[in-house]
C-alpha cells in the first residue's frame, strides 16, 4: 500500500484566499484524523472521521475551517477565508477500526503558509 | 479523560551512549501506548507500542518502551544512540475503556539530538 497520501505538499497563499487540503486514507482503513502542527501548540487534533462520518469536530478552531469525507478513500480539509495564523503543517492519518490497537498512520503533511 | 506529558523538551546524548525520552500517562482504564518519531519535514511514523503482556516491548531501528503501571510511566529507551536517530518524539495513549472513539492523545513532543 503507498500509505496516506496528502496533497499539495507545500501551499502558499495571502490572506482571504480558499484553501483546500486532500487526503488519501489507507485502504481498509475506516478512520481518518486531520491534525495541525504548529511550533507554539504542537500537535492538535482538528476533526476525525468513522465510515466517512464525522464524529469529533471540538478542535477545528472556527467556522473558516471545515472538513468533509465523500468517499472511504477521500477527505477534504478547507479553510475560507484563510488568515496567517492559519499558517502551519496539516497532516492526515488514518487507522483501523476500534478492535484494533488503534496506531495511526501519517501522511507527509502539507506545509500551509498564508501570506 | 485521557493525557500525556513529556517533560524535556529535548534530550541531548552522545553517539554510541543509551538515550532515554520520558513520558507519563494519565488514563481512566487501561492503557495503550505508542511512541511515534518524526523526521524533518516528514509525517509522524509508527515506532512500537504496548497493548499488553511484557513490560519491555521491543520496537523499530533498536528502539524499546518499558510499561510502568506503578509510575504510570512509558520511557523510550535505546541502548547505543546514532547520529540518524535525531528527531522529534512524540508519546501517545489511548484508553481502552474508552467509548468516545479512536483517539490518540499525544505529548507536546521531545527533540532527541544526538551528537557525534
Amino acid at each position: 500500500d503507498a500509505g496516506v497520501i496528502q496533497s499539495p505538499r507545500h501551499e502558499v497563499t495571502e490572506m482571504g484566499q480558499e484553501v483546500t487540503l486532500r487526503c488519501k486514507p489507507i485502504s481498509g482503513h475506516d478512520y481518518l484524523f486531520w491534525y495541525r502542527q504548529t511550533m507554539m501548540r504542537g500537535l492538535e487534533l482538528l476533526i476525525y472521521f468513522n465510515n466517512n462520518v464525522p464524529i469529533d469536530d471540538s478542535g477545528m478552531p472556527e467556522d473558516r475551517f471545515s472538513a468533509k469525507m465523500p468517499n472511504a478513500s477521500f477527505s477534504t480539509l478547507k479553510i475560507q477565508p484563510s488568515e496567517p495564523r492559519d499558517s502551519a503543517v496539516y497532516f492526515c492519518a488514518s487507522s483501523r477500526g476500534l478492535e484494533y490497537t488503534g496506531e495511526l498512520f501519517f501522511g507527509e503533511g502539507s506545509r500551509l503558509t498564508v501570506l | 479523560a485521557q493525557s500525556v506529558a513529556q517533560p524535556e523538551d529535548q534530550v541531548n546524548v552522545a553517539e554510541g551512549n543509551p538515550l532515554t525520552v520520558k513520558c507519563t500517562y494519565s488514563v481512566s482504564g487501561n492503557p495503550y501506548l505508542f511512541w511515534y518519531v518524526q523526521y524533518p519535514n516528514r509525517g509522524l511514523q509508527f515506532l512500537l507500542k504496548y497493548i499488553t503482556g511484557d513490560n519491555l516491548v521491543k520496537g523499530s531501528y533498536g528502539f524499546e518502551a518499558e510499561f510502568n503501571k506503578s509510575q504510570t510511566s512509558f520511557h523510550l529507551k535505546k541502548p547505543s544512540a546514532l547520529v540518524s536517530d535525531s528527531a522529534l518524539y512524540f508519546c501517545a495513549v489511548r484508553d481502552m475503556n474508552n467509548n468516545a472513539g479512536n483517539m490518540l492523545t499525544f505529548g507536546g513532543g521531545t527533540r532527541l539530538m544526538v551528537k557525534p
